[in-house]
């Protein structure tokens, strides 16, 4: 079955500094999505990447699709304490009712 | 505008009890998820229904989990009999499209 596998599982950083959060599906995707979910809270999603090579900013927050729509990364500028929290990639691998497969998820920790 | 509704947030039970989880999805939402989310195995997808009917049980883990969508505002998770290793967080998500937007969790917790 389709699997998405997501590096790295912990990040920390000091406030100001970037961080990135990669995403492999071993399956070509329909499209991706990124979801975010704070300590103690349930999983919000960020945005959705469906062109090839599609490059999406929010903000500080840059989410990219790679050309062959197998992997994706999101990147963070300039880290803040709002930013703490577990970032999950989920890709559809373009099934009929767009079943997602959730990456474990990144861990991010911003110490101020 | 309510978003996903879940109760209940928190339960601690007994091993061998039976355990109800309810879901009142997003109005006009379609599509109904239930996901069970552990250190362990992160996020996993139970059960998928669309439009009430259930499209997708593969995740279901075994026997003791039900889900049943009676109406298009209602679903409900059944665990029967509970053991330890469903201790979790249950995710009840709904979407119109391709976002899926989650309710708050019930922290479920088997002793």
């Amino acid at each position: 079955g389709q699997q998405v596998m997501q590096i790295p599982q912990y990040q920390h950083v000091q406030e100001g500094e970037d961080f990135t959060t990669y995403c492999n599906s071993s399956t070509t995707l329909s499209n991706i999505q990124w979801y975010k979910q704070r300590p103690g809270g349930h999983p919000v999603f960020l945005i959705q990447l469906v062109k090839s090579g599609e490059v999406k900013k929010q903000k500080r927050l840059t989410f990219q699709f790679g050309e062959a729509k197998k992997n994706s990364s999101l990147h963070i500028t300039a880290t803040q304490t709002t930013d703490v929290g577990t970032y999950f990639c989920a890709g559809d691998g373009g099934t009929s009712y767009g079943k997602l497969t959730f990456g474990q998820g990144t861990i991010l920790t911003v110490h101020p | 505008d309510a978003g996903v509704i879940q109760s209940p947030r928190h339960e601690v039970t007994e091993m061998g009890q039976e355990v109800t989880l309810r879901c009142k999805p997003i109005s006009g939402h379609n599509s109904l998820f239930w996901y069970r989310q552990t250190m362990m195995r992160g996020l996993e997808l139970l059960i998928y229904f669309n439009n009430n009917v259930p499209i997708d049980d593969s995740g279901m883990p075994e026997d003791r989990f039900s889900a049943k969508m009676p109406n298009a505002s209602f679903s409900t998770l059944k665990i029967q009999p509970s053991e330890p290793r469903d201790s979790a967080v249950y995710f009840c998500a709904s979407s119109h499209g391709n976002t899926i937007y989650f309710g708050e969790g019930s922290w479920l917790t088997v002793v």
